[in-house]
């Protein structure tokens, strides 16, 4: 069964610091998501990592995938206020289960401070 | 074009109560997913379409649920019999169903149970 774990949970940011989100996951993903949800809001796609090796990179965000260490990371560059949300990472299950739903990590939320 | 529509946006009911929640996906999406995010659970796969095939519906936490999609494309999510616990966000998702594909959110269903 697949499990993923961010961290860390909370994080709080200096404006114009580089930070990293951490998002490890316990069985074989062929795939894995990032997602951004403001307050009260849906979440919204940043990033599919779809091979080992993967990187991509959207504004001040960077995101990367390990598959050997079965880790992705989404890296922060000079943090602005606008980036605080909670960040969700999400495998899909290669085995068993659905070939279609995502897990989800439980989050890690930033709040970038001036 | 139009992203995914959700209605109710809010839905209070009293305990006991059935509930209907609605998901309109983006056209031409032949994959569908409900999910629900409570604080305690964090963000759980429920339900899952894809095109004319079963749905795996590995995820729904009690025979009180249950979901259909009509036609290949509106969803509407059942809850017989509601129960506190059942107070959550229930998220729609939508892809165009090929792996690798990113899943679309719906702004959301905000159920209490009162």
């Amino acid at each position: 069964e697949l499990k993923v774990e961010q961290n860390p949970l909370f994080l709080s940011m200096q404006e114009g610091k580089n930070y990293t989100i951490y998002c490890n996951y316990s069985t074989t993903s062929d795939r894995l998501y990032w997602y951004r949800q403001d307050p009260g809001k849906s979440l919204e796609s940043l990033f599919v990592l779809l091979s080992n090796g993967a990187v991509k990179q959207e504004g001040r965000l960077m995101a990367s995938l390990d598959t050997k260490a079965r880790l992705s990371t989404l890296h922060i560059t000079a943090a602005v206020h606008d980036l605080s949300a909670t960040y969700f990472c999400a495998g899909a299950p290669q085995y068993g289960g659905s070939q279609g739903n995502l897990i989800f990590g439980k989050g890690t939320k930033l709040s970038v401070k001036p | 074009g139009a992203g995914v529509s959700q209605s109710p946006s809010n839905k209070v009911t009293e305990k006991g109560k059935d509930v209907e929640l609605r998901c309109d996906p983006i056209s031409g999406h032949t994959a569908l997913y409900w999910y629900r995010q409570s604080l305690g659970q964090g963000l759980e796969f429920l339900i899952y379409f894809q095109g004319n095939s079963a749905p795996d519906k590995s995820g729904l936490p009690s025979d009180r649920f249950s979901a259909e999609r009509t036609g290949g494309s509106v969803s509407t999510l059942t809850i017989q019999r509601t129960q506190q616990e059942d107070s959550a966000v229930y998220l729609c998702a939508s892809s165009r169903g090929l792996p690798g594909e990113t899943q679309y959110f719906g702004p959301g269903t905000r159920l209490l149970v009162l």
